[in-house]
């Protein structure tokens, strides 16, 4: 099972800041099969970003990601105030797919 | 516009049993893997079980293997779960969801189902 760990664990910024979140993986991830998503308080998660880079549609050019291998980094370059929520990583190049345990971006 | 409408969630003793349904539209349903996802209170995201568009390649977690069975209508447009001897720590809300290519990925998501498991 790939075991992805997310951090930091909680990230303290205010609005415009640039924010960077880190997920590694404990094996690599072929194809860089890796997605990002955002989930707000009581609402689903949304997807931000597959295949470790591709931004998912709708989502603004400020939100990017990259990595490949065992190292995924998400940057959000300038925080608007909907950007405060968790953010999760997931690789789905093997089963079990799993995801990381999760950053909250806070105010 | 692509929904999916989870439904079947309640609370059941250790050991019971339920079954989750989820109802799709907005999307031709047999052509997309689906998975359920789930989050147990305050806790993160954890993918229980998928299934291919056709139905027939199912997978699932190690905790679920034996206990859970996924399984799809493609007439119907509804993707199921039967949880069988549920335990505490099925406690979650169940998420169903579409893969995005049926690679894995999800780009849409339920409103979910609470399960609650408890005597």
């Amino acid at each position: 099972e790939v075991v992805l760990t997310q951090s930091p664990g909680t990230l303290s910024l205010s609005p415009g800041e640039r924010a960077t979140l880190f997920c590694r993986a404990s094996q690599s991830v072929s194809g860089s099969k890796l997605a990002w998503y955002q989930q707000k308080s009581g609402q689903a998660p949304r997807l931000l970003i597959f295949g470790a880079s591709s931004r998912a549609t709708g989502i603004p050019d400020r939100v990017s990601g990259s990595g490949s291998g065992t190292d995924f980094t998400l940057t959000i370059s300038r925080l608007e105030p909907e950007d405060f929520a968790v953010y999760y990583c997931q690789q789905y190049s093997s089963t079990p797919l799993t995801f990381g345990g999760g950053t909250k971006v806070e105010i | 516009e692509v929904q999916l409408l989870e439904s079947g969630g309640g609370l059941v003793q250790p050991g019971g049993s339920l079954r989750l349904s989820c109802a799709a539209s907005g999307f031709t349903f047999s052509s997309f893997a689906m998975s359920w996802v789930r989050q147990a209170p305050g806790k993160g995201l954890e993918w229980v079980s998928a299934i291919s568009g056709s139905g027939t390649r199912t997978y699932y977690r190690d905790s679920a293997k034996g206990r859970f069975t996924i399984s799809r209508d493609n007439s119907r447009n509804t993707v199921y779960l039967q949880m069988n001897s549920l335990r505490a720590d099925d406690t979650a809300v169940y998420y169903c969801a579409k893969e995005r290519r049926s690679e894995g990925d999800i780009d849409y998501w339920g409103q979910g189902a609470l399960v609650t498991v408890s005597s």
